[in-house]
């Protein structure tokens, strides 16, 4: 099985609109870490957000916020007033105790003016 | 320290020829990891060492595929007798090890463009 999905190939949003781009993942072990990364199409992986499995309360960082609902196994990833410069490819990742990364094969977000 | 850095940029060669890049963590993290990323794809996972141990590698990994990280700092991956499905974007990363905080993100140099002729 996956250990992360994510659905949505592409999406587009208008310009200072907020944005949902989804994310599942599948563990069994009760702590892990949820990473949001995005890449501009220059290529660097650029960290975003964080999520711990124990953590309470929904992360958020600035203009992104991550939707955690741990009974559906879901971390989706909301973009608040949308900025052109968001546009980017945008992957979700998940970290267990003692492994590698695994990740999700990202989601095209087109910010349109 | 100025992140992750990988060496070269990018490297474009015939078939069947051997390659070798490099990779420089943040100094302070013990694990390193390489990736590979194609076209319209996420990171697919090759290898992680932690300290110089090589502690996980891929099972989809070609035997041609070899990396090191001998004093536990700089890690090499090397692969042998390139071909043409060779051709991606390699990756590298680091971070600290889980047991020093579960929040702790991978940081990724900027990789390197490995094209085959």
């Amino acid at each position: 099985a996956q250990k992360i999905t994510q659905t949505q190939p592409g999406m587009f949003v208008q310009e200072k609109e907020a944005v949902t781009l989804d994310c599942t993942y599948d563990t069994s072990d009760p702590s892990y870490g949820l990473f949001w990364y995005k890449q501009p199409s220059s290529g660097e992986m650029i960290f975003l957000i964080y999520q711990g499995s124990y953590d309470q309360q929904n992360a958020t960082e600035g203009r992104y916020s991550l939707n955690f609902q741990k009974a559906r196994k879901s971390a989706n990833l909301v973009i608040s007033a949308s900025q052109l410069g968001d546009s980017a490819m945008y992957f979700c990742a998940m970290r267990e105790p003692g492994n590698q990364f695994y990740f999700g094969t990202g989601t095209s977000l087109t910010v349109i003016p | 320290d100025t992140g992750v850095s990988q060496d070269p940029r990018h490297k474009i060669t015939k078939r069947g020829q051997n390659v070798t890049f490099r990779c420089d963590p943040i100094s302070e993290h013990n694990r390193l990891y390489w990736y590979r990323q194609t076209l319209g794809q996420g990171p697919e996972f090759l290898t992680y060492f932690q300290n110089e141990a090589q502690l996980e590698k891929s099972r989809l990994l070609s035997d041609r595929f070899s990396a090191e990280r001998p004093k536990g700092s700089f890690s090499t991956l090397e692969i042998q007798r390139t071909e043409q499905g060779d051709s991606a974007m390699y990756l590298c990363a680091s971070s600290l090890a889980p047991g020093q905080g579960m929040n702790q993100p991978q940081h990724f140099g900027d990789g390197t463009r490995l094209s085959i002729l």
